[in-house]
């Protein structure tokens, strides 16, 4: 059964924490991908990474960070989080290829409150 | 414009009813479409995927797909009460590696 796994179901950090999310896929998939979902916008894109240390920003990447150092595993990392970082984050990966015309599987999610 | 747009709903249908889902796209070169189904508190998962026009049938889900009108549809038939989720609609645009999602339809039905 395929598989991604998020470290974390539910977080609540502090104002100014730097907040590290961890997500890992056990498909050797080469793409992975960093969305956070809120209510009436859906799920938005922060960054993607389609190769062990690449990555490339989304439409959302301000306050936010990635690490790949190993296929299986990428990170997500808050630099200084804030309220408006109060969400839920799904890590999601897809196979191979430039067309991206594949499944996308999902982790389970973070759901992550800054107070 | 949102890049993909989707009616939030929610959408209220009786249990054996057809559930239609509509969705539209700015991209007019996309070439994948996908239907995702998540329900309330857990990841979204795939449903069905369409590459090219027409309908395409698995169950009692039917993907339809209209390039030249940049839409795209799902219809659930004798729906029942399991189907109650949230239905993302998602594009994969030009040569991109990234999906784009829209914000999802509610679909209620009721037993």
């Amino acid at each position: 059964d395929v598989k991604v796994t998020q470290s974390s179901r539910y977080l609540v950090k502090r104002t100014g924490e730097k907040v590290f999310l961890e997500c890992v896929q056990d498909m050797d998939h080469e793409n992975m991908f960093w969305y956070r979902q809120d209510p009436g916008l859906g799920l938005r894109l922060i960054y993607f990474s389609y190769d062990v240390k690449m990555k490339e920003k989304g439409d959302i990447p301000e306050g936010y960070s990635v690490s790949r150092e190993k296929k299986e595993r990428f990170s997500l990392i808050l630099e200084s989080a804030s309220t408006n970082q109060t969400s839920m984050y799904l890590c999601a990966s897809t196979e191979g290829g430039a067309t991206g015309d594949t499944e996308a599987f999902f982790g389970q999610g973070t759901r992550l409150t800054v107070v | 414009q949102k890049e993909v747009e989707q009616n939030s709903g929610p959408l209220s249908v009786p249990e054996g009813a057809i559930a239609s889902l509509n969705c539209t796209y700015s991209d007019r070169g996309s070439q994948s479409f996908f239907w995702y189904r998540q329900y309330s508190g857990k990841s979204p998962e795939l449903i069905m995927s369409i590459y090219s026009n027409g309908d395409k049938e698995d169950g009692r889900f039917t993907a339809q797909l209209n390039k030249a009108s940049q839409y795209v549809s799902l219809l659930i038939r004798d729906s029942q009460p399991s189907d109650s989720a949230t239905y993302l609609c998602a594009v994969n645009p030009t040569g991109g590696f990234k999906t784009i999602f829209g914000a999802g339809t509610r679909l209620f039905v009721k037993a």
